[in-house]
């Protein structure tokens, strides 16, 4: 199992403004997911995009990845006070379990 | 589906207490993980469980934490004798192959005091 890396450790914006999270990882993957956690509950499982796709939609929610840098980004646009949380990238290689890094806490403020 | 529920919410003990954390999964589910959180070292994976069968323990930190999944709808994380340590958030996860990603429960605060 490997762990993603998220950056920045922490991010704040104002309501309405896009919020944009990155996520950098180590060996190959057979696909990366999102988590969030809102203070004080469990994770949340958000989008999960496979190796051989390099962008996803779902909601305000855009994820991409470019598996030849390793790496994956999570847009949140027009962003709510509800967003703030923290939010997990997981490289996930195949059948083992997930490993889970340090977050990107995000504050959005209204 | 309820979700993941654990029980209790919140744990408060005495150091060198037994203390028993419990989980039922999402039916259906046949993967089971048990997780603490810290705000030192996050989310640490403990132990997790195949087909009631478990998998891989190495993230047990000692010998006082054992965990049981005596059939696909129960589980059970236990520390004996507690420690101060030991204070911390642990999340229980389940899964299967035919869902994405794992579904967390709400956590149980535990406490050592």
């Amino acid at each position: 199992s490997q762990q993603g890396e998220e950056d920045p450790q922490a991010l704040s914006i104002q309501e309405g403004e896009n919020a944009t999270m990155n996520c950098s990882y180590k060996t190959s993957i057979n696909n990366l997911q999102w988590y969030r956690q809102n203070s004080g509950r469990g994770l949340v499982h958000l989008i999960l995009i496979r190796s051989n796709e390099r962008e996803k939609h779902s909601g305000r929610l855009r994820v991409t990845l470019d598996t030849s840098k390793k790496s994956s980004s999570l847009l949140i646009t027009a962003s709510r006070a509800a967003d703030t949380a923290s939010y997990f990238c997981v490289p996930n290689s195949g059948n083992t379990p997930l490993v889970f890094g340090k977050g990107t806490r995000l504050s959005v403020i209204a | 589906d309820a979700g993941v529920i654990q029980s209790p919410r919140h744990e408060v003990t005495e150091m060198g207490q037994e203390v028993t954390l419990r989980c039922k999964p999402i039916s259906g589910h046949n993967s089971l993980f048990w997780y603490r959180q810290t705000m030192m070292r996050g989310l640490e994976l403990l132990i997790y469980f195949n087909n009631n069968v478990p998998i891989d323990d190495s993230g047990m930190p000692e010998d006082r934490f054992s965990a049981k999944m005596p059939n696909a709808s129960f589980s059970t994380l236990k520390i004996q004798p507690s420690e101060p340590r030991d204070s911390a958030v642990y999340f229980c996860a389940s899964s299967s192959d035919t869902v994405v990603g794992y579904t967390f429960g709400s956590g149980t605060r535990l406490t050592v005091v």
